[in-house]
């Protein structure tokens, strides 16, 4: 019963550096999307895809690229690591409203 | 622009003693408004969808009603598992119907 898997749980990167986080899914929700989470402030949207091969910015979406090829699995992409990126990122599904979610990765960037 | 404001900030509880936590919202339509638990170094974890004023839920300690302009989770006779940090959500109508969290409330339950 794995629900929302994401890897890795921790990673420390440095400024410039690319890398992805996984997120998959066994409960074959269309709706998936990535939030980051920072102290003091609520979950913010990053970006969102509402089915396979479709994929739309949320809130935060400078810096990072996502894709859909498959309905399990929404990877997210930081393409040049800054600072800023430093943050706790979730990756959620959703079939009927509520959603479901990773236990999240912790990202510092020096 | 949706708004999405959690009073207080922390809470600090007896065991036993019984509580509210606010969730209060301003959104040109709601389509729905959540409530989660996060546990320290966990992900969100679902607890209530509640769709229209005067609508309420329970599960266990916790009950959580809505009004046109807030909700309000109950927690009667809490324990120490109820430790944890809650969340309130919005989701608009519309076409581009989103999704606002507010930034969360920190509860204690003291043993």
């Amino acid at each position: 019963n794995a629900g929302v898997t994401q890897t890795p749980k921790f990673q420390v990167l440095k400024t410039g550096q690319s890398m992805t986080l996984q997120c998959a899914q066994d409960m074959n929700h269309e709706y998936m999307s990535w939030y980051r989470q920072d102290p003091g402030m609520g979950l913010r949207l990053i970006h969102y895809s509402v089915g396979a091969g479709i994929t739309d910015q949320g809130e935060v979406p400078n810096g990072y690229n996502v894709s859909r090829s498959t309905t399990e699995d929404f990877p997210l992409r930081l393409l040049s690591a800054a600072p800023s990126q430093t943050s706790v990122y979730f990756c959620a599904s959703s079939r009927t409203g509520e959603l479901f979610f990773g236990e999240g990765s912790r990202l510092t960037v020096l | 622009e949706d708004q999405v404001t959690q009073s207080p900030e922390a809470l600090r509880l007896q065991e036993g003693e019984s509580s509210s936590l606010n969730c209060s919202y301003t959104v040109s339509g709601l389509r729905g408004l959540f409530w989660y638990r996060q546990d320290p170094g966990k992900g969100p974890e679902f607890l209530f969808t509640l769709y229209s004023a005067g609508e309420e839920k329970e599960k266990e300690r916790l009950k959580a009603t809505l009004t046109k302009k807030e909700s309000f989770l109950h927690i009667t006779a809490p324990k120490p598992e109820d430790s944890a940090t809650y969340l309130c959500a919005v989701e608009s109508t519309g076409a581009n119907s989103k999704l606002t969290f507010g930034k969360g409330i920190t509860l204690s339950v003291r043993p």
